[in-house]
């Protein structure tokens, strides 16, 4: 039973939208929440993290932003590119030292 | 060169036999790891191991098995490979903070299937 629920499963947006992907959890042991990219044919690839005492952060275009009480947190690509074109994984750590993985959001940018 | 490199980066065998995937880093990391993704299901955690003797099992390991040759060697073996072990595999590595943030670094995967 996966530990952190990730949707959609998949988006397409247009270059310039925003890309939203949503993830949820229920083990408040959760410590730090990473964000991973994977393109075609390679590994991930930690893309940004949060700490849990922190309610957003900002790297360049994108943003995760976080909600301790509702234990959500989401990842926002502001002006998609194409190049933003690949699977974005939500991830938790926690105290036993296992990152629980979401099940993976599939990105298309359309030129 | 990566990194982490992972060998054979594809492999087709047959149920019943035994593989063994390789993995090797440069990072200097003490912490290395064996996740296996499949669609839908994300990255699940097979095996990790925080130094040359120390193993732990995953969520997910039924059916594996590994060995920490060296800090910068760990491989995963299938002692008789079934075809619902096919997918992707991924070795990664960390060093303690970033176990503790969720820092890992990946290899590019060796795809797995079993006929």
């Amino acid at each position: 039973q996966q530990q952190v629920k990730q949707s959609p499963q998949s988006l397409i947006v247009q270059k310039g939208g925003i890309s939203i992907i949503n993830c949820a959890y229920e083990n408040t042991a959760f410590d730090y929440f990473p964000w991973y990219q994977q393109f075609p044919g390679k590994g991930p690839a930690l893309l940004i993290a949060i700490r849990p005492d922190v309610s957003e952060k900002k790297e360049g275009r994108f943003t995760i932003s976080f909600n301790k009480s509702a234990k959500q947190f989401s990842l926002h690509i502001m002006d998609s590119q194409p190049g933003d074109s690949a699977t974005y994984f939500c991830a938790a750590t926690s105290t036993d030292y296992k990152l629980s993985f979401g099940a993976g959001t599939t990105v298309t940018v359309r030129a | 060169d990566a990194d982490v490199t992972q060998t054979p980066r594809n492999r087709i065998t047959k149920t019943g036999k035994r593989i063994m995937l390789e993995c090797s880093q440069t990072k200097g990391h003490d912490r290395m790891y064996w996740y296996r993704q499949d669609p839908g299901l994300g990255l699940r955690l097979i095996y990790y191991s925080f130094d040359v003797k120390d193993i732990n099992k995953g969520e997910i390991s039924d059916g594996y098995s590994v060995s920490r040759q060296a800090q910068a060697k760990f491989s995963l073996s299938l002692e008789s490979a079934i075809p619902n072990q096919t997918a992707l595999y991924f070795c990664a590595t960390s060093d303690p903070w970033g176990t503790h943030t969720g820092e890992l670094f990946f290899g590019e995967g060796s795809r797995l299937t079993v006929l």
